[in-house]
């Protein structure tokens, strides 16, 4: 049972564009979100995160939205560059859990230039 | 800061031998995961680790999969036997506080 979905394998957008990337959840205790970078031979970088207190957060290029009643969250990066080209992972925790994520299967991301 | 080290970067074994991953955290988090991530799946926990004792087990198949977390710091995971299926990248990540996770670049695995 796939509790964060990423239904999107692949993504490809052109440079200077948006690039929207989307997640959904059906655990809802989950209150935690959180976008990984990951390149190839890498592990996952940190990107960006959101409490379930808040519908969005933004840093710089990359903003996050959360929709709880449709348990859904998009990654919006504008403007896209060909650097942002990897594979993004949606991530999920409950309180209580620990702080253990349950991420998604992620989306590869490629930026034409 | 020096992040979180793995090894050796990749290993191809035969079904049925053993292997053994290491991982050394960053120094001072108190909290060690090991994750796999199979071929186009995302991360999917193993163990989790509070200083030497574990936490969480549970989605460890603790048949053929052992881990150790020695005085705190290092830990080893080991397999044995290895199966077709055990093909993936092992990860280890380790926490100091809030969800600030840092991943090691983890170990390739292919079992042939």
């Amino acid at each position: 049972d796939q509790q964060v979905k990423q239904n999107s394998p692949s993504l490809s957008v052109q440079e200077g564009r948006i690039s929207i990337l989307n997640c959904d959840y059906t655990n809802s205790m989950f209150d935690y979100f959180l976008w990984y970078k990951k390149y190839p031979a890498e592990g996952p970088t940190f990107l960006i995160s959101i409490s379930s207190i808040k519908d969005k957060n933004e840093d710089g290029r990359f903003t996050v939205f959360l929709n709880k009643s449709a348990k859904h969250l998009s990654l919006h990066i504008v403007p896209s560059q060909p650097g942002d080209s990897a594979v993004y992972f949606c991530a999920a925790s409950a309180s209580g859990s620990a702080r253990q994520l349950t991420f998604g299967s992620g989306t590869q991301l490629t930026v034409l230039p | 800061e020096a992040g979180v080290a793995q090894s050796p970067r990749y290993k191809i074994i035969e079904k049925r031998q053993s292997v053994a991953f290491w991982c050394n955290p960053i120094s001072g988090h108190a909290t060690l995961y090991w994750y796999q991530q199979i071929l186009g799946q995302g991360p999917k926990l193993l163990i989790q680790f509070q200083n030497n004792g574990v936490v969480d087990d549970s989605q460890l198949p603790k048949d053929r999969f052992s881990a150790e977390r020695l005085k705190g710091v290092d830990s080893t995971l080991k397999i044995q036997p290895a199966k077709l299926e055990d093909s993936a990248v092992y990860l280890c990540a380790s926490r100091t506080q809030g969800y600030g996770y840092t991943f090691g670049s983890g170990t390739r695995l292919t079992v042939v």
